[in-house]
């Protein structure tokens, strides 16, 4: 299976701040059929991005919201962090059988 | 407005059964994957079962192989996840989710709340 490694496990930064989150795959990941999700404490899971050759926002998903990357490295951008930002995001790949997670990044205000 | 209800969990002594139920509405449920995902106390997703369309599909992580059991019932919008065997380890807040999509290669656009099973004596 498909092991996703997230980078970095928390990421301490400001509201009005960038933030920049990986992940690396350990095989090529098909189609770039990988998604983000946010998941915020005692709530489900919600995606925000997900890839079909190029990366698409979500229903909903403000565009300061992007993700990039293809093969095996993959990058989600937030580009001014705002309060209601801060959770943990997971990367996703469903490309392969079975489809895997990452175990997720959290972005905490510093 | 889409809606995915799980129930069914609770606590459970290792070896014993349950089983998770998640009611759908808002969308065409019979034309789709449904899947379970897991999560532990304090850790990551895990994908665990996937069932297609008309049940006649299903997938499972190798963790749960044999021990659960995916269906479902279209006449009433509802996906189970019949657990059996079970181990201090599945003890987790269970999701279910739905692509929506005929396609097994899809994200989850739709989750559930979860329900939460805990194994231990």
């Amino acid at each position: 299976e498909i092991v996703l490694t997230q980078s970095p496990g928390t990421l301490s930064l400001s509201p009005g701040q960038r933030a920049t989150l990986s992940c690396r795959a350990s095989q090529s990941v098909r189609n770039n059929y990988l998604a983000w999700y946010q998941q915020k404490p005692g709530q489900a899971p919600r995606l925000f991005i997900y890839g079909y050759d190029t990366f698409n926002r979500a229903p909903g998903i403000p565009d300061r919201f992007s993700g990039s990357g293809s093969g095996t490295d993959f990058t989600l951008t937030i580009s001014r962090l705002e309060p209601e930002d801060f959770a943990v995001y997971y990367c996703q790949q469903y490309g392969s059988s079975p489809q895997t997670f990452g175990l997720g990044t959290k972005v905490e205000i510093k | 407005e889409v809606q995915l209800i799980e129930s069914g969990g609770g606590l459970v002594q290792p070896g014993g059964s349950l089983r998770l139920s998640c009611a759908a509405s808002g969308f065409s449920f019979s034309d789709f994957w449904m899947h379970w995902v897991r999560q532990a106390p304090g850790k990551g997703l895990v994908w665990v079962s996937a069932i297609y369309n008309d049940g006649t599909r299903t997938n499972y992580a190798d963790s749960v192989r044999g021990r659960f059991t995916v269906s479902r019932d279209n006449a009433k919008n509802t996906v189970y996840l019949q657990m059996s065997s079970l181990r201090a380890e599945d003890t987790a807040v269970y999701f279910c989710a739905s692509p929506p999509s005929t396609s097994v290669a899809d994200p989850f656009f739709f989750w559930g709340q979860g329900t939460v099973v805990t194994v231990s004596s």
